[in-house]
């Protein structure tokens, strides 16, 4: 079964601005990682977050995770145009079990930014 | 110097007919997958071997076979084919099974049934 629901579904704004895309998982994970999927094309890893770990930063990205609500947020500061694309959170297994890579997506949110 | 690549980026068939899609990376990794993403942009792993050996065989129809002859390639044979089989198929790999590793996505093989 799907182990992440994203949040919102699809989001639409100006350049500029921050975009805020959330997860909520149902298991207890290893890890949580966050992709980007251009239109058409393959999916490209952002950033991972590990369990015992509450932020983490690469560039305008900020990643958080609240494992006691099982969910994270992505953030991206003064978006530009070339962020549009959709967004999946991905979870690796249950935590301290052997997961052999094995990531569960989220439903994905699709960001529209306008130039 | 693409670093995982698939063949064919398309792939329109008659149902019944059997069809495969080929997967290379170059990266060195020693992991690779097979995902499906059907047209709610949802994205489920199928299989995965590491180093040759399947680790990850998820339920998925006896139709579906993988081989990896080497752990640069890993192929996807789809036997009887369905409508429902009609996707965007990604093959991935990471640098070891473990879950700590990103993984590198190829451009996908869009299957269409008629």
């Amino acid at each position: 079964s799907q182990q992440g629901e994203e949040d919102p579904q699809a989001l639409s704004i100006q350049e500029g601005e921050n975009a805020t895309m959330n997860c909520s998982y149902k298991t207890s994970i290893n890890n949580l990682q966050w992709y980007r999927q251009n239109s058409g094309r393959g999916l490209v890893h952002l950033i991972l977050i590990r369990s015992n770990e509450r932020e983490k930063h690469s560039g305008r990205l900020r990643v958080t995770l609240d494992t006691s609500k099982k969910s994270s947020s992505l953030l991206i500061t003064a978006s530009r145009a070339a962020d549009t694309a959709s967004y999946f959170c991905a979870t690796d297994g249950d935590a301290g079990g052997t997961s052999y890579g094995k990531l569960t997506f989220g439903q994905g949110t699709i960001l529209t930014v306008h130039p | 110097d693409t670093a995982v690549s698939q063949t064919p980026k398309y792939l329109v068939t008659q149902m019944g007919n059997d069809k495969s899609i080929k997967c290379e990376q170059n990266l060195g990794h020693d992991t690779m997958y097979w995902y499906k993403q059907d047209s709610k942009k949802f994205l489920k792993i199928m299989f995965s071997y590491n180093n040759k050996e399947l680790i990850i065989n998820e339920t998925v129809p006896n139709r579906f076979s993988p081989k990896s002859p080497d752990k640069a390639h890993l192929n996807l044979h789809i036997n009887s084919l369905e409508l429902g089989d009609s996707a965007v198929y990604f093959c991935a790999s990471s640098r070891t099974s473990s879950g700590v590793n990103e993984q590198f996505f190829g451009p996908g093989t869009r299957l269409t049934v008629l």
